[in-house]
């Protein structure tokens, strides 16, 4: 099993800002996600993080609004920009293990945008 | 594109009541489905899983088939705990991904269990 690490676990933040989430794991991983957990909402993907190129983004979700790194195979972070209220989410971190089968999570970062 | 409908939550069942949670489907050729559970102030943890058609994945008493004829997946625990209280998650990976990347996962279901 892989554990992964989120820093902050939470955050309060004020619109215009950018807060970075730091992702670690402790092996090394080939594929790491990051998904959004709306309040009362379900997880939505934002994008697959790759090592060593830029991350690929799914639909609604755009690099400008959440750059993304991941320079090794151990971590990542993800960038919320110039944030506004509609941002207060969970953010969580994913990364494959299992031989690929099976998906692990962090315990996300609880991000609140006043 | 891909969905997952889950029935909505709260559920409150007394312990040692049988659970079933529905979860079904829309997704192209065969996914790979997956159960996640949220313990309160925790993060998500696989409870089980399934690969391919009438695969039944198990876990701590939970069960699930893989129901291609209709396209469901639904949890089940023949007696539940207090200790079971928490959210469930459903969730698909795409065809073709062979592994459980990408996830699409339904809204969660809550469960409560009361002595």
């Amino acid at each position: 099993s892989a554990v992964i690490s989120q820093k902050p676990s939470r955050d309060i933040c004020q619109r215009g800002t950018s807060l970075t989430i730091q992702c670690q794991v402790d092996s090394q991983v080939t594929m790491m996600f990051w998904y959004r957990q709306q309040p009362g909402q379900s997880l939505t993907l934002i994008a697959t993080a790759n090592q060593g190129s830029e991350a690929t983004y799914e639909s609604g979700f755009v690099i400008d609004k959440f750059p993304i790194s991941r320079p090794n195979l151990t971590f990542s972070t993800l960038t919320v920009s110039n944030m506004s209220p509609e941002d207060s989410s969970i953010y969580l971190c994913s990364a494959l293990g299992g031989g690929g089968t099976e998906a692990f999570f962090g315990q996300g970062t609880r991000l609140t945008v006043v | 594109g891909n969905s997952v409908t889950q029935m909505e939550g709260p559920v409150t069942l007394s312990e040692e009541a049988f659970l079933t949670i529905n979860c079904t489907y829309t997704a192209t050729g065969y996914p790979s489905l997956f159960w996640y559970v949220q313990y309160p102030g925790e993060g998500l943890q696989l409870l089980l899983k399934a690969t391919k058609a009438d695969d039944k994945g198990s876990n701590k008493g939970f069960e699930a088939t893989y129901r291609k004829e209709t396209t469901s997946f639904h949890l089940e625990k023949g007696s539940v705990q207090v200790s079971d209280s928490a959210v469930y998650f459903c969730a698909l990976s795409p065809v073709g991904t062979g592994t459980a990347s990408k996830l699409t996962f339904g809204t969660g279901t809550r469960l409560q269990v009361t002595l």
